[in-house]
């Protein structure tokens, strides 16, 4: 079956530290990769996505990730966190021959400590 | 502002009762999409609806059920059948004739037994 499986549950780091989330999936076609963010109290937002083009995307507030065919992942990485990116996370897929729907991973919550 | 708008935030159900969760958006999407989110199991999808008068089944919709008789709105009735439905629910859609676009979320409902 497809999957999206995100290796960490719970990551605690402190302020400034470097932050690399990882995300594999299992289908093996085309697929179009997402992640996701949710902030205490607010709802699902966009934080980058991969369509074509260029393995590296970056995305807002200082987000970026790696897409890497050959190993299926699609790893969240940030240089320097922040408190505010106090959030869960979530890596998602959507396979090309699939109408469109999302198949989510599991989550990870970030807790950053000032 | 456009976006995607549930209602009500918060929802208690007896035992043996229906409830319905309300899903509105005025984005002009196509396509309407109907999440559980549940901690550490990620977001699974109940129903979509890729067009008004059509829907169909996602990864969990036992004890669910849906309508889709406007393209602005996409109800989702919580049925006694379901015995288990504490959770939060995340409406979303996207772009017409885009599949591969990101989803746009609403804000949830989280529903609670009583």
């Amino acid at each position: 079956a497809q999957s999206v499986s995100q290796h960490n549950h719970h990551v605690i780091l402190s302020e400034a530290a470097s932050l690399e989330l990882g995300c594999n999936y299992s289908y093996g076609g085309t697929v179009n990769l997402f992640w996701y963010v949710q902030y205490p109290g607010q709802h699902l937002q966009l934080l980058l996505k991969y369509f074509s083009g260029d393995p590296l995307v970056k995305g807002i507030k200082g987000f970026e990730a790696e897409f890497i065919k050959s190993k299926f992942s699609f790893n969240l990485r940030k240089p320097s966190v922040q408190w505010s990116d106090t959030a869960e996370y979530f890596c998602a897929v959507i396979p090309s021959s699939n109408t469109g729907k999302l198949i989510f991973g599991q989550g990870t919550t970030l807790q950053v400590k000032p | 502002d456009g976006g995607i708008t549930q209602s009500p935030k918060y929802l208690f159900r007896k035992e043996g009762q229906n409830v319905t969760l309300s899903c509105e958006q005025n984005l002009n999407h196509d396509a309407m999409y109907w999440y559980r989110q549940d901690p550490g199991q990620g977001l699974r999808l109940i129903y979509y609806s890729q067009i008004v008068n059509d829907f169909q089944k996602g990864d969990i919709a036992e004890g669910y059920s849906v309508s889709r008789e406007k393209k602005e709105s996409f109800p989702l009735t919580v049925t006694s059948a379901q015995k288990n439905p504490t959770a939060f629910y995340l409406c979303a859609s996207t772009s017409p004739g885009r599949q591969g676009q990101p989803q746009h979320f609403g804000d949830g409902t989280r529903l609670s037994i009583l």
